[in-house]
């Protein structure tokens, strides 16, 4: 199995502002993917970060707003752009290996 | 379109009693079924997994899933719930040549003493 390790857990933020979110994993896995989870929301895919491409965005989700870096097999950044309290949000980090593994989450607020 | 649905969003239940959790999916083909479970503050943890055969599914912490394909369902459920039980949980699904993973909406549990 694997084990993620996501940083920061929790972070509060000035609106315009961005915040990075580091994701690592203990194994080297080809894909890595980013949640969003909003205030009693179910979890929406930000985007699919594979090594050595540019991350695949799904439909609402853009570069912009939440660049992604996957500089290798084992970990991943997220970051939130220029920020406002809508995306005051729990983001989560997720990895495909035998089964779809998940990082503790970060529970970001923007005031 | 594919979808997961969790008809019930809120599910209040005894300490000892049983518990049922509602899960209905709406794809082209069957998927790979999951139900996850999302502790206050804590990541998700998959409880079960289902991907084809035995449409009884036997999970962690004593639970189990059954698959019913008449149905498009999967639903979870638990002969005795404990307070550890609280908590949210998700179904979710997988299309069989796709990596994506699709959530319902939640449930919640509430168990009471």
């Amino acid at each position: 199995s694997a084990v993620i390790s996501q940083k920061p857990s929790r972070d509060i933020c000035q609106r315009g502002t961005s915040l990075t979110i580091q994701c690592q994993v203990d194994s080297q896995v080809t894909m890595m993917f980013w949640y969003r989870q909003q205030p009693g929301q179910s979890l929406t895919l930000i985007a699919t970060a594979n090594q050595g491409s540019e991350a695949t965005y799904e439909s609402g989700f853009v570069i912009d707003k939440f660049p992604i870096s996957r500089p290798n097999l084992t970990f991943s950044t997220l970051t939130v752009s220029n920020m406002s309290p809508e995306d005051s949000s729990i983001y989560l980090c997720s990895v495909e290996d035998t089964e779809a593994f998940f990082g503790q989450g970060t529970r970001l607020t923007v005031v | 379109a594919q979808s997961v649905t969790q008809p019930d969003i809120h599910i209040t239940v005894s300490e000892g009693a049983s518990l049922e959790l509602r899960c209905n999916y709406s794809y082209g083909a069957t998927p790979y079924l999951f139900w996850y479970v999302q502790s206050p503050g804590q990541g998700l943890q998959l409880l079960l997994k289902y991907f084809s055969g035995d449409t009884l599914v036997q999970g962690i912490k004593g639970f189990e899933a059954e698959f019913k394909r008449s149905q498009s369902s999967f639903n979870l459920r638990k002969p005795s719930v404990h307070w550890s039980d609280a908590a949210e949980y998700f179904c979710a699904a997988q299309p069989n040549n796709d990596y994506k993973l699709s959530f319902g909406a939640g449930t919640t549990v509430t168990v009471r003493a």
